[in-house]
């Protein structure tokens, strides 16, 4: 099935425990995103991939590392999670980074860090 | 800074029409792009416009005016599936996407 996949769905997370979400795409697309979504809030950038083997930093990236070793996948990794990562968070890719690209979203994970 | 405005919550009602205002400041400009949102669910593209005027697609339009900064999102013959968070994000000069809090249109019978 062509798309994004993210995993897992929903976690309940102690803080300071280490977690990684996970993305995978099969459209075959250049450019990656991580967002997080919270309420009252627009979707703010994580980090990105404009293609693999390179990540940048987006708006809101501390706590929060990716890496982009093959085009299909884009893990995010909270070293050590605190109470304010709780949020709803979405992976998205497009063709490329260029201007008229629309991105697709997966699913999301929702995240709870107590 | 970099702004995107748009009201937080509109209502309408079922056949009827509607739209959804959308300001913004933002260093540079590469595009405007609307989105749709069920609650739940992950964002969907619905429009791209990137030179001044009127998109239509269907029973939705998207209109830009660049000196202006603003554009809006038309809805037509509305249907209670169109009950959902309409969103609206720029691409600015380095070609990220800034992104609206959303609209939260809710659709009466």
């Amino acid at each position: 099935i062509a798309g994004i996949t993210q995993a897992p769905t929903s976690q309940i997370l102690a803080a300071g425990r280490r977690m990684t979400l996970r993305c995978t795409q099969d459209m075959r697309h250049n450019a990656m995103y991580w967002y997080r979504q919270d309420l009252g809030l627009g979707l703010r950038l994580i980090h990105y991939s404009n293609t693999a083997g390179t990540t940048g930093k987006g708006e809101v990236p501390d706590g929060y590392s990716v890496s982009r070793a093959n085009t299909d996948d884009f893990p995010l990794t909270l070293a050590s999670a605190v109470p304010s990562q709780t949020s709803v968070y979405f992976c998205a890719s497009s063709d490329s980074a260029g201007a008229g690209n629309e991105q697709f979203f997966g699913p999301g994970t929702r995240l709870t860090v107590l | 800074g970099q702004n995107i405005d748009q009201p937080t919550e509109m209502t309408a009602t079922e056949g009827a029409i509607v739209q959804i205002n959308c300001t913004y400041q933002t260093s540079g400009f590469n595009g405007l792009f609307w989105y749709q949102q069920h609650a739940g669910e992950a964002p969907t593209f619905l429009s791209y416009n990137v030179l001044d005027g009127l998109e239509e697609k269907g029973r939705f339009s998207s209109f830009l005016s660049r000196s202006k900064g603003y554009s809006y999102l038309l809805l037509k013959e509305l249907q209670m599936k169109d009950s959902a968070s309409y969103l609206c994000a720029v691409k600015d000069s380095n070609y990220q996407l800034i992104w609206g809090a959303g609209t939260k249109l809710i659709i009466k019978p």
